[in-house]
């Protein structure tokens, strides 16, 4: 399978405690963005990475969200202290250079903060 | 803020029915897609449109952007079961594309 692969698909969590997504992209695209989507909403833009350079940030991300791109491949989502207002899917896509190209998204992982 | 509206939230039609989403806001983007989501699993583009006016068929589907390239509609002719889905517009602005609240599609059999 040569599609976006997110890990894990579930996450449960209880309140205040650290969670680490992972994304891995398609081998030869060289953006990938973050996205979370609540309930009955669209995805929301959280981050985006070119390589290994995290070029754009929401203002909607706290200072408890934080995302790596070693080396320009997969990429970790960290969230620390979570709250329940955490709880969404958070979807990672990745594509080519240049938006006209298709953007491929993962399946997500839906985390749920008790 | 560029915001993307989409109307109407939800949709509930018979089979063999057609039905029409909209798409609308007060930017102007380069380049507007169309995604359907099946729960659980990402959106998977359905298609793009970048110049004003365009109009794209994809089967049964027609999307159209309009001239000032601010608004999108999908229209979607004898709607099938299959169909059913969340449908999505977002709008390419720099670097990143901003996603409407979507359009859910219920088709009955």
């Amino acid at each position: 399978d040569t599609g976006v692969s997110q890990d894990p698909r579930h996450k449960i969590t209880k309140r205040g405690q650290n969670v680490t997504f992972r994304c891995d992209p398609i081998s030869e695209h060289n953006r990938l963005y973050w996205y979370r989507q609540t309930l009955g909403q669209g995805p929301e833009f959280l981050t985006y990475f070119q390589n290994e350079a995290q070029l754009e940030k929401s203002r909607l991300l706290s200072d408890r969200f934080s995302a790596e791109r070693p080396k320009g491949s997969f990429s970790t989502l960290e969230i620390q202290r979570t709250e329940q207002g955490d709880s969404a899917m958070y979807l990672c896509a990745s594509t080519v250079q240049g938006l006209r190209e298709k953007l491929f998204f993962g399946s997500g992982t839906q985390l749920s903060v008790l | 803020t560029q915001l993307l509206e989409q109307s109407p939230q939800f949709l509930s039609i018979q089979e063999g029915e057609n039905l029409t989403v909209y798409c609308n806001s007060s930017s102007v983007f380069s380049s507007l897609q169309w995604y359907r989501q099946e729960p659980g699993e990402g959106p998977v583009l359905l298609v793009t449109v970048v110049t004003g006016g365009e109009v794209k068929k994809l089967k049964r589907l027609t999307f159209q952007f309009g001239d000032a390239r601010k608004d999108s509609s999908l229209h979607i002719t004898a709607a099938q079961p299959g169909d059913t889905g969340l449908y999505l517009c977002a709008g390419a602005a720099g670097n990143k594309l901003t996603f409407g609240g979507g359009t859910r599609v219920l088709v009955k059999p």
